[in-house]
C-alpha cells in the first residue's frame, strides 16, 4: 500500500524559510515521479512542482519559480521542498503525490500546513 | 500558467447523470492527452478518478468517465449517488513539464 507522510510544515514569517519533506514507502520510490501539489484554506488545488524518477526533469508553478526547490533522495525514500521569500500566499495545506505509471496522481499523502504570518 | 475553467457548481439527483466541463487551451488540455480527475471530500485528500483523458484506475465505478474534445475535458457522472457528492477538479499537463488544475467544481446530489 502506498504510504506518503509529510512533514515540516508550521507557522513562518513572511520572507522566512521552511523546508518540507515527504517519506514514500509500499513502493518502488525511484521508479517515479514525484510532486507537491497545494491547497490555500477553503480554496482549490494549485501544482507547485514536479520531478522526475532520476530528478532529470523538474518544474515550478511560475508562482514559486525561483523561491521553491524540489529535490529528491531516492536512498532515503524521501522527497522535499525548500521553500525560500515565503509571502502570506503561500499559506496552504502542502501535499505530496506520486505520479502513476502513466499520468494522474494516483497516491496522496495527508498533507502538512504551512501557514505565513507575521 | 492559467488555472483551467470549470464550473463553480453542478447538482443532480440520484440516478441521474452529470457532466463537469474542464476548459484550457491548445498548450494544455487540447495540446496532451493528459488530462486527470479527482474527487475530494471535505478535510480529505484528493482521489484519482480518471487519467489519461478517459482511463480509470482500478476500484473506481464504471459510472465515472472521462472525455475530451479540443481544449475542453468533460468528467460524467452517472447513476449519481449520494457519496458522489464531492469537490472534482481536472488536471492538465502543460508543457515543459508543469502541470495545471481546475479552480474545482462541487458536486451536490440532490
Amino acid at each position: 500500500e502506498v504510504q506518503l507522510v509529510e512533514s515540516g510544515g508550521g507557522l513562518v514569517q513572511p520572507g522566512r524559510s521552511l523546508r518540507l519533506s515527504c517519506a514514500a514507502s509500499g513502493f518502488t520510490f525511484d521508479d517515479y515521479a514525484m510532486h507537491w501539489v497545494r491547497q490555500a484554506p477553503g480554496k482549490g488545488l494549485e501544482w507547485v512542482s514536479g520531478i522526475s524518477w532520476n530528478s532529470g526533469s523538474i518544474g515550478y508553478a511560475d508562482s514559486v519559480k525561483g523561491r521553491f526547490t524540489i529535490s529528491r533522495d531516492n536512498a532515503k525514500n524521501s522527497l522535499y521542498l525548500q521553500m525560500n521569500s515565503l509571502r502570506a500566499e503561500d499559506t496552504a495545506l502542502y501535499y505530496c503525490a506520486k505520479e502513476g505509471t502513466d499520468s494522474g496522481y494516483e497516491g496522496w499523502g495527508q498533507g502538512t500546513l504551512v501557514t505565513v504570518s507575521s | 500558467q492559467s488555472a483551467l475553467t470549470q464550473p463553480r457548481s453542478v447538482s443532480g439527483s440520484p440516478g441521474q447523470s452529470v457532466t463537469i466541463s474542464c476548459t484550457g487551451t491548445s498548450s494544455d488540455v487540447g495540446g496532451y492527452n493528459y488530462v486527470s480527475w479527482y474527487q475530494q471530500h471535505p478535510g480529505k485528500a484528493p482521489k484519482l478518478m480518471i487519467y489519461d483523458v478517459s482511463k480509470r484506475p482500478s476500484g473506481v465505478p464504471d459510472r465515472f468517465s472521462g472525455s475530451k474534445s479540443g481544449n475542453t475535458a468533460s468528467l460524467t457522472i452517472s447513476g449519481l449517488q449520494a457519496e458522489d457528492e464531492a469537490d472534482y477538479y481536472c488536471c492538465s499537463y502543460a508543457g515543459s513539464y508543469t502541470f495545471v488544475f481546475g479552480g474545482g467544481t462541487k458536486l451536490t446530489v440532490l
